[in-house]
C-alpha cells in the first residue's frame, strides 16, 4: 500500500463547476499537508498549506483535512480554464524533511 | 511565496557528455534541497536529498556516481548528470526546504534534459 493515494484522473469538468480533489494516506504521523499545482513542463507551485484538521480557505481554493479519516481534499470553486493543471497532494511529519507526494490528478476545465 | 530558481530550463546534450543543473533559493537559506525526476504524466520521483556541507543522500536505485550532487552553500545545489545517455532524458526538478515555524518546500521551474 502506498503511503499516499491520489486518483490520477484525468478529471474533466465544465467551467464554473466545483472541483473536488482528494488524497488518502496511511501514515498517522503526517501532520503537514500541502497542495501543489503543476502546469505542463513547469515546476510545482505551492497552493495551500495546512497543518490541522479542518478547513483553510484562500480565494477560490479550500483545503480540508480530516486526520481521523486520514483524508485531505482540495476544493476549487468557480473553476476556470486557467485552473487546468496537475494537482499534487504532499505531506510530511514533524521533523521530517522529505515530502511524500500523491500521484497527481490531471484536471481540465473546459470553457 | 518563496522563490527557487533552476537553470537551465532546457538543455540538449550529446551522449557521453555531462550536464550541470543549478538550483538556487533566492530569498531564503536552504540547508536541505531535493532533486526529483519526473516522467511524462507521472508524479515526482525523489532522486536524492542534498544537505549543505555534507554528502547527498540518494534514494534506492539512483546511481550516485552518475548523478553528482553538490550543495556548497545555503542557497545553491547542483546536479550533474555525468556521461549522459538518451535514457537520462527527462524533466528534473529541484526543491528547497524553508524551515521555521512551518516547513515548506518550494520548487524550481524544472529542467528539460534531452540527450541525443
Amino acid at each position: 500500500q502506498k503511503e499516499v493515494e491520489q486518483d490520477p484522473g484525468p478529471l474533466s469538468v465544465p467551467e464554473g463547476a466545483i472541483v473536488s480533489l482528494n488524497c488518502t494516506y496511511s501514515n498517522s504521523a503526517f501532520q503537514y499537508f500541502m497542495w501543489y499545482r503543476q502546469y505542463s513542463r513547469k515546476g510545482p507551485e505551492l497552493l495551500m498549506y495546512t497543518y490541522s484538521s479542518g478547513n483553510k480557505e484562500d480565494g477560490r481554493f479550500t483545503a480540508q483535512v480530516d486526520k481521523s479519516s486520514k483524508y485531505i481534499s482540495l476544493f476549487i470553486r468557480d473553476s476556470q480554464p486557467s485552473d487546468s493543471a496537475t494537482y499534487l497532494c504532499a505531506m510530511t511529519s514533524q521533523g521530517a524533511q522529505k515530502l511524500v507526494f500523491g500521484q497527481g490528478t490531471r484536471l481540465t476545465i473546459n470553457p | 511565496g518563496a522563490v527557487v530558481s533552476q537553470h537551465p530550463s532546457r538543455v540538449i546534450c550529446k551522449s557521453g557528455t555531462s550536464v550541470k543543473i543549478e538550483c538556487r533559493s533566492l530569498d531564503f537559506q536552504a540547508t536541505t534541497m531535493f532533486w526529483y525526476r519526473q516522467f511524462p504524466k507521472k508524479s515526482l520521483m525523489l532522486m536524492a536529498t542534498s544537505n549543505e556541507g555534507s554528502k547527498a543522500t540518494y534514494e534506492q536505485g539512483v546511481e550516485k556516481d552518475k548523478f553528482l550532487i553538490n550543495h556548497a552553500s545555503l542557497t545553491l545545489s547542483t546536479l550533474t548528470v555525468t556521461s549522459a545517455h538518451p535514457e537520462d532524458s527527462s524533466f528534473y526538478i529541484c526543491s528547497a526546504l524553508r524551515t521555521g515555524r512551518n516547513t515548506e518546500a518550494f520548487f524550481g521551474q524544472g529542467t528539460r534534459l534531452t540527450v541525443v
